[in-house]
């Protein structure tokens, strides 16, 4: 089944600079890519994702990267603000296939001011 | 248009007592899922449905049982509740396996 790896587990960074998460995966037939967040005491939320046929998605200051040849894909937060402060969690799957996503064990980022 | 509701929110149990987290989606979605989450671990899926009167194990099912009856409705259940189960259980539901999910706000869950 598909395992996926997500680095780093915890990100501190100050207002105002980029915060970069990586996430690794292991099936090759995956293609669906999402990002959630969830802030203290909330549900996880669906934040960006990104299908296997686009290189790179952003929306505002958020973007998603996907390199399938090395199975890697990263979210990228620019100019972060404190309502960045959140855990992140990255997952895979296979939109035809699957009958699941898996997730990676999550990334807590804190922004400092 | 609620989404997903659980219930109940909060719940304090003895060791070996049981009860059930009710999961109700109104979004005609045919997969549901019971996750639990513990500090560090992430998301671990328990059990989940791909539709009505369907049921499978996710990672870690040992100790909890589901039932999906009806397809709005996925009910987890606990037969004999351990402090290990002491947790934040989210219910989620897709329309397809691998999309979307939407989540439910959370049961916290106390076994003392």
């Amino acid at each position: 089944g598909e395992n996926v790896e997500q680095h780093p587990s915890t990100l501190s960074v100050q207002e105002g600079d980029s915060a970069v998460i990586k996430c690794t995966y292991s099936d090759s037939a995956s293609n669906y890519f999402p990002w959630y967040k969830q802030e203290l005491g909330k549900r996880p939320q669906l934040i960006i994702d990104i299908r296997s046929n686009v290189g790179e998605k952003k929306d505002q200051r958020i973007a998603v990267t996907l390199n399938k040849t090395a199975k890697h894909f990263s979210l990228h937060i620019t100019e972060t603000q404190p309502e960045d402060s959140a855990v992140y969690f990255c997952a895979a799957g296979n939109t035809g296939t699957a009958s699941k996503l898996t997730f990676g064990t999550g990334t807590r980022l804190q922004v400092t001011l | 248009n609620a989404g997903v509701t659980q219930t109940p929110k909060f719940r304090v149990l003895k060791t070996g007592q049981s009860m059930t987290l009710l999961c109700a989606q109104d979004m005609n979605h045919e997969y549901m899922y019971w996750y639990r989450q513990d500090p560090g671990m992430g998301l671990r899926l328990i059990h989940y449905s791909v539709g009505e009167g369907t049921t499978a194990k996710g990672e870690v099912p040992d100790g909890y049982n589901v039932s999906r009856l009806k397809k709005q409705n996925f009910l987890l259940g606990l037969e004999s509740a351990a402090p290990s189960q002491t947790s934040v259980y989210f219910c989620a539901s897709t329309l397809s396996g691998a999309n979307v999910l939407t989540f439910g706000a959370g049961s916290r869950l106390t076994v003392l």
